[in-house]
């Protein structure tokens, strides 16, 4: 069965280094999207990707953030510098088109914890 | 603006039926979904309802939505142990472009045997 993959599925990192994240979503799934989960709340979207193309970017911290999504296939998510309250969960998210009931398919996610 | 909300935690015997509330705000939403994340995992849709549908079943779930109050409820009958996990309500405003979800803060349901 198709499934979204992420890595690293941890990691631990000091304030003030950069961090990436990596996630190819389920082939043929044009909608991309990142959330971040703070430990006891819901996800919370930081970035959607139509292909290669930014849609919806309001919620990312653009000052330390940063995804690109270059072929419009895989994706990465940048954080630079971490902060001590960047430590969540980073889920991604793919679906098959932006419409319709739209059915987002979620990968294992990334445990961020920044010391 | 958007504002999903959910009760914190459910408890229930293994057997009996477990009911997880949620309330929405925005009046333009046209997908609601039900979401169960076990520790340290994704998340897995469960069910989603259309917003001019008022009920949806689907073998043990059963989905309400009272869009008078913006209320949403899942029914899970005969629970078991193996529901245990966070579950998540999110709608999807008709106002944003594509299909940015917006999720409450989940209820964990525990299931005692």
């Amino acid at each position: 069965e198709a499934e979204v993959a992420q890595s690293p599925r941890y990691k631990i990192t000091e304030k003030s280094q950069a961090v990436a994240f990596w996630c190819d979503p389920i082939s043929g799934h044009a909608t991309l999207y990142w959330y971040r989960q703070i430990l006891g709340q819901g996800p919370e979207l930081l970035v959607q990707f139509q292909d290669e193309s930014v849609v919806d970017d309001s919620q990312l911290p653009k000052d330390r953030f940063s995804a690109e999504r270059l072929k419009g296939v895989d994706s990465t998510l940048k954080i630079q510098p971490a902060e001590l309250g960047d430590s969540a969960m980073y889920l991604c998210a793919s679906s098959l088109r932006g419409g319709g009931e739209g059915e987002q398919f979620f990968g294992p996610g990334t445990r961020l914890t920044v010391l | 603006g958007e504002d999903v909300e959910q009760s914190l935690f459910l408890s229930v015997r293994e057997g009996d039926s477990s009911v997880i509330n949620c309330t929405y705000t925005d009046s333009s939403s046209t997908y609601l979904y039900w979401y169960k994340q076990e520790p340290g995992a994704g998340l897995q849709l469960l069910t989603y309802i259309f917003s001019n549908m008022d009920m949806k079943q689907d073998q043990r779930l059963t989905v309400l939505l009272n869009k008078k109050d913006k209320h949403l409820s899942l029914r899970i009958a005969d629970t078991q142990t193996g529901d245990s996990a966070i579950y998540f309500c999110a709608e999807r405003p008709n106002n944003n472009a594509g299909n940015m979800l917006t999720f409450g803060g989940g209820t964990r349901l525990m299931v005692k045997p």
